[in-house]
C-alpha cells in the first residue's frame, strides 16, 4: 500500500545542513501530519495541516518548518540540523470526511541521522 | 492537558501466552479510540478502532479491545500470541467533536519468544 509516500527513506547529514523531508499522498485526504519517533518517547507531533492554508504547530515544532505545497504534499524542513534531531520521522494523513474521528494513515518513515 | 497512559512499557511473553496491554486516557467526554501496531522496521498500521456501539471491538490478527467508559480504559487483548506479534503497540485517543488530533501513548514493546 503506497498511498502515503515519504522521501528520502534514509538520510545522513551533518550538523548545520538544511534538510527537507517530503511526503506525498494519493488518498485524497485533506489533513496531514509530521511526527518524530524516538525510542521510549513514542510519537511526538511536529506540525499538522488541515488544509493547504491551515498549518499548525505541534508539541515540538522548534527547529522545524513545514510547507503544504498542495493538498497531496506536505514537506518538513530542518533549517539547520542538529544531532538531537536524529530520529525516525513519519508523515500521516487523515480524512475530514470521517467526521473528525481521527484515524490516521502513515507513510513508511524517514530515518534521519545528523552527525 | 489530555493524556494517554500505557502502563506496560516492555512485555515479554512466550508463544501461546495470553496478552493484555493497558491503555487509559484522561478525557471525560466522547472519545474515539485506536490501537496501532508497528512491526520491526515498518510504519504504523491500524490494529483496531472504537467509535461507538459495542464496546468490545475486534481487529486484525485476532486482536480485540474493550472500551470501559467508567474506567477510561481501552485495553488490548489477544488470547494466544505468536512470534509474529513481536512489535510495538500504540494506543491513541481522539477527543470527540471538533478535535482533530490524536493523543498518543508512549507505546508498549512486545517481544514474543518462540
Amino acid at each position: 500500500d503506497a498511498d502515503v509516500t515519504q522521501t528520502p527513506r534514509n538520510r545522513i547529514t551533518k550538523t548545520g545542513k538544511r534538510i527537507m523531508l517530503e511526503c506525498s499522498q494519493t488518498k485524497g485526504h485533506d489533513r496531514m501530519y509530521w511526527y518524530r519517533q524516538d525510542p521510549g518517547l513514542g510519537l511526538r507531533l511536529i506540525y499538522y495541516s488541515f488544509d493547504v492554508k491551515d498549518i499548525n504547530k505541534g508539541e515540538i515544532s522548534d527547529g522545524y518548518s513545514v510547507s503544504r505545497q498542495a493538498q497531496a504534499k506536505f514537506s518538513l524542513s530542518l533549517e539547520s540540523a542538529i544531532p538531537n534531531q536524529t530520529a525516525l520521522y513519519f508523515c500521516a494523513t487523515s480524512d475530514r470526511g470521517t467526521a473528525g474521528l481521527g484515524e490516521q494513515f502513515f507513510g513508511p518513515g524517514t530515518r534521519l541521522t545528523v552527525l | 492537558a489530555q493524556s494517554v497512559s500505557q502502563h506496560n512499557h516492555h512485555v515479554i511473553l512466550s508463544e501461546a501466552a495470553s496478552l493484555e496491554l493497558g491503555c487509559n486516557y484522561s478525557y471525560g467526554g466522547t472519545v474515539n479510540l485506536f490501537w496501532y501496531v508497528q512491526y520491526p522496521g515498518q510504519h504504523l498500521q491500524l490494529l483496531l478502532k472504537y467509535f461507538s456501539g459495542d464496546p468490545l471491538v475486534k481487529g486484525i490478527k485476532g486482536f480485540e479491545a474493550e472500551f470501559i467508559k467508567s474506567k477510561f480504559s481501552f485495553n488490548l487483548r489477544k488470547p494466544s500470541v505468536q512470534w509474529s506479534d513481536t512489535a510495538e503497540y500504540f494506543c491513541a485517543v481522539n477527543e470527540g467533536g471538533n478535535n482533530r488530533k490524536l493523543i498518543w501513548g508512549l507505546g508498549t514493546s512486545l517481544a514474543v519468544n518462540p
